[in-house]
């Protein structure tokens, strides 16, 4: 009930491509759901959020699409550069109510 | 850069020894966390303060101990850890009660020796 499945694991793009990671989650209490980037030694950062009544986020190269009636939503980065090398990770919670459950994290190379 | 600030960024400690982590943030958050991340895993919760309040604590063995002093100060206490306590441990920040975006330092990695 509380997990949130990532994928891929691993992802290899050229620099220029569209990356893709996608996240399924199970608890239909979770309103809100972040994503956060973690570059190695470095901890994770915040990097876009989307609540379940917008069906569609974007801020910058980062778009978050929202499937509510599949509880699935996705990272998409747009023009994908060397510098976005690093590991995403999605999560979920119930606002005011449990923390984050965080999926196992896509490792993202984007290649010159 | 994040707000929340970690020290020591790195720590190697014995088994015997005793050391504390620290962490402070001054975002007026109300609730403050400690994670623990091992290579290739994502953070894994151990505690949880609200309101200098200890309110989750992800049944952690005692040889971690955490300590709020107050609403922007956070310390965990290490006394005879293992080898395999070894990890990124990060602190965490959030507005509010559990339930709110966590915004993480930079993380303090121990090694045990």
């Amino acid at each position: 009930q509380q997990q949130v499945k990532q994928s891929p694991q691993s992802l290899i793009v050229q620099k220029g491509g569209i990356s893709i990671i996608n996240c399924a989650y199970e608890n239909t209490a979770f309103d809100y759901f972040p994503w956060y980037q973690q570059f190695p030694g470095k901890g994770p950062a915040l990097l876009i959020a989307i609540r379940p009544d917008v069906s569609e986020k974007k801020e910058g190269r980062f778009t978050i699409s929202f499937n509510k009636s599949a509880k699935q939503f996705s990272l998409h980065i747009m023009d994908s550069q060397p510098g976005d090398s690093a590991t995403y990770f999605c999560a979920g919670f119930s606002s005011g109510n449990t923390p984050l459950v965080f999926g196992k994290g896509t490792r993202l190379s984007v290649i010159a | 850069d994040t707000e929340v600030t970690q020290t020591p960024k790195h720590l190697v400690m014995g088994m015997t020894n005793k050391k504390s982590l620290k962490c402070e943030q001054h975002m007026g958050h109300r609730a403050m966390y400690w994670y623990k991340q091992k290579a290739k895993k994502p953070p894994e919760l151990m505690f949880v303060y609200s309101y200098e309040k200890l309110s989750i604590n992800e049944s952690v063995p005692s040889r971690f101990s955490p300590e709020c002093p107050n609403s922007s100060l956070l310390n965990l206490h290490l006394h005879a850890l293992q080898p395999e306590d070894s990890a990124l441990y990060l602190c965490a920040s959030s507005r509010g009660g559990s339930g709110n975006t966590i915004y993480f330092g930079e993380g303090s990695w121990l090694t045990v020796v």
